[in-house]
């Protein structure tokens, strides 16, 4: 199965701390899309970012960044001064561009502490 | 608010038992996607419907169906309910029955199985 791997289950780190969620996709498609999904406390899936496979350019906004690297399938994911705020599980998620579905790795859970 | 509106939220049910959940996706998107999140299995994609047409399916038990109505809305109906059922069941909506403009997640349904 093409999966995406999240191979951090929970990481705890103390405020203003940096913290990087490792995402690692398998895919034999040329053309597919990558996301990020925060879900805090409350259930709701909040979305955070969508990369195109051919766009490798990281990303930045505000305390979050993103390092695509297709020659190693990873789609990494910092947040920089970490805030209690952003306790909640992380999902990755692959989509191939000729359908719908979104395949979600397995969530890591983020606890910050103050 | 995300747009798309899930009902009921909350949801508790005997085990045999049969439900229908119920979303209302984003105005302007014609495609409506279920997902399910449980403890064990994590968030997998169950089907997907693009203008009333099943487009795509995933791991979806034959005790479960769906149909996307005439006025885009969606209803998943869970039957002869198992204690592994309980989980919380997400729809999204996207504009395609594509990636490239993303997804619209409503808060969910939590289904509780006794």
């Amino acid at each position: 199965a093409q999966k995406v791997t999240q191979a951090q289950t929970e990481i705890s780190v103390v405020e203003k701390e940096d913290v990087t969620l490792d995402c690692v996709y398998e895919t034999r498609d040329t053309t597919y899309y990558l996301f990020w999904y925060k879900q805090p406390p409350s259930g709701e899936l909040v979305f955070l970012i969508r990369r195109n496979s051919f766009d490798e350019q990281n990303e930045i906004s505000g305390r979050y960044s993103w390092n695509f690297q297709k020659s190693t399938s990873s789609f990494n994911f910092t947040i920089t001064a970490s805030q209690v705020v952003d306790s909640a599980v992380y999902f990755c998620a692959r989509a191939p561009s000729n359908t719908g579905k979104l395949i979600f790795g397995q969530g890591t859970t983020l606890q910050v502490k103050p | 608010d995300s747009g798309v509106t899930q009902t009921p939220k909350h949801l508790i049910t005997a085990t045999g038992q049969r439900v229908t959940l119920r979303c209302s996706p984003r105005s302007g998107d014609l495609s409506v996607y279920w997902y399910q999140q449980s403890l064990d299995q994590g968030l997998q994609f169950l089907i997907q419907y693009y203008n009333g047409e099943e487009r795509a399916k995933g791991n979806i038990l034959e005790r479960f169906s769906a149909q996307q109505f005439p006025d885009l809305h969606s209803e998943l109906n869970l039957s002869s309910l198992e204690l592994g059922d309980s989980a919380l069941y997400f729809c999204a909506s996207s504009v395609a029955g594509r990636p490239n403009y993303g997804y619209t997640f409503g808060s969910g349904t939590r289904l509780t199985v006794v």
